[in-house]
């Protein structure tokens, strides 16, 4: 199993441009995770999703927009790039069954910069 | 709402020695708490959580946890350091209200001295 995978590892736009970051689970999970970490911040969750069709907001959304047309993948849209979006997303996912027992199972990460 | 406060931002401990990273939580209702780790240019991984089956809980690479409900704490030790401990770490809360979104700590960054 390759767990929670991300594409891109890295990606530098200018103000204004946009961009979508992929994330992959092939562990079955119903609950995904979009998160940013920035340094001293811990995570921030962006929106998450407890189901294939289903999106919510979460702690810092602005900006964003996501989609989860297939279970498997959670997409997290870029708009108009910011240099306040400059920051390192996490995906994570998690079974759902548990509910807030659940642990979450983080991919690696891609580092946005926003010139 | 719930919350998670790291007390230390950073910590330095030498190699054999105790390693202890505190986090105290803030929930009006029951909580269920976690440790995380992240290696540099890693995503997090769990090192334990606290499902209010024990409150003394024993995770991965020799790392526990204790639920103090009276100090609402949940701090992180080892009783021996190693380099390979080098990390940061991150404390979070869930509750059952909450669609299992968590809420993290700001992390404690692990140095381990030769």
């Amino acid at each position: 199993n390759a767990g929670v995978t991300q594409t891109p590892k890295f990606r530098v736009l200018k103000t204004g441009q946009s961009m979508t970051l992929l994330c992959a689970q092939d562990m079955n999970h119903e609950y995904m995770y979009w998160y940013r970490q920035d340094p001293g911040m811990g995570l921030r969750l962006i929106h998450y999703s407890v189901g294939e069709g289903t999106t919510a907001k979460g702690e810092v959304p602005d900006g964003y927009n996501v989609s989860r047309l297939k279970k498997q993948n959670f997409l997290l849209g870029l708009e108009s790039a910011a240099p306040s979006q400059t920051s390192v997303y996490f995906c994570a996912s998690s079974f759902g069954s548990g509910g807030a027992t659940d642990t979450q199972y983080f991919g690696p990460g891609t580092r946005l910069t926003v010139l | 709402a719930q919350s998670v406060t790291q007390l230390g931002s950073h910590v330095s401990v030498s190699e054999g020695a105790l390693v202890l990273l505190r986090c105290n939580y803030s929930s009006s209702v029951p909580p269920y708490l976690f440790w995380y780790v992240q290696y540099p240019n890693q995503g997090l991984q769990l090192l334990l959580k606290y499902t209010s089956a024990a409150t003394l809980v024993k995770g991965i690479n020799g790392f526990e946890a204790e639920f103090k409900k009276s100090e609402t704490s949940f701090h992180l030790t080892k009783p021996s350091a190693h380099m390979s401990d080098a990390a940061e770490y991150f404390c979070a809360v869930t509750v059952n209200t909450n669609a299992g979104k968590s809420t993290f700590g700001d992390g404690t960054t692990l140095t381990v001295k030769p």
